[in-house]
């Protein structure tokens, strides 16, 4: 299994500018999610998704879409970039584990510059 | 609403020595308690988790974490720490294991 994948690893946007973050997993998880990470902040939930079709927002939501399609893909959309989305995002995937709760498996992330 | 402190930014140990890094909690339900690790350029790796039962949990690497409620806190230790252990660690409560709430992180140094 190639476990959890993300595009692309890098990328710099000008202000204003779209674009799609991917996320891939191959394991067959209902439960996806999307986090940003800045410095002195951790980790905060952005949106996530129990099923294809159905998403929902975390934390963080504004500024960001999603939408999922099928099991494997979660892609997270940026509309209009903003100086303030500079980050590195991280996908997640997460199973049921047997005596209950639920184990996340994070992408290696991707490296977001918006000028 | 949920919350997760780590009072400790940067912590330096020497190699060798013991560690605890501090996770202190705010949930309203039963917590779902994870520690991941950091290093420079990567991805989050788990370390441990708590779900229920003992509330002493043994993880990778060596790391050990202990649950008390009474101090809503799940403190990190190893006993003997290596200069590969140096990275950056963050403490996580999420609903049953989802929708996780990250502290801030801890930056552990380790000198020789």
């Amino acid at each position: 299994n190639a476990g959890v994948t993300q595009t692309p690893k890098f990328q710099v946007l000008k202000t204003g500018q779209s674009m799609t973050l991917q996320c891939a997993q191959d394991m067959n998880h209902e439960y996806m999610s999307w986090y940003r990470q800045d410095p002195g902040m951790g980790l905060r939930l952005i949106h996530y998704s129990v099923g294809a079709g159905i998403t929902d927002q975390g934390e963080v939501p504004n500024g960001y879409n999603v939408s999922r399609s099928t099991t494997e893909d979660f892609p997270l959309r940026l509309l209009s970039a903003a100086p303030s989305q500079t980050s590195v995002y991280f996908c997640a995937s997460s199973y049921p584990l047997a005596g209950g709760g639920n184990e996340q498996f994070f992408g290696p992330g991707t490296r977001l510059t918006v000028l | 609403a949920q919350s997760v402190t780590q009072p400790d930014i940067h912590i330096t140990v020497s190699e060798g020595a013991s560690l605890e890094l501090r996770c202190n909690y705010s949930y309203g339900a039963t917590p779902y308690l994870f520690w991941y690790v950091q290093s420079p350029g990567q991805g989050l790796q788990l370390l441990l988790k708590y779900f229920s039962g003992d509330t002493l949990v043994q993880g990778i690497k060596g790391f050990e974490a202990e649950f008390k409620r009474s101090q809503s806190s799940f403190n990190l230790r190893k006993p003997s720490v290596h200069w590969s252990d140096a990275a950056e660690y963050f403490c996580a409560v999420g609903e049953y294991g989802n929708k996780l709430v990250f502290g801030a992180g801890t930056i552990l140094r380790v000198k020789s």
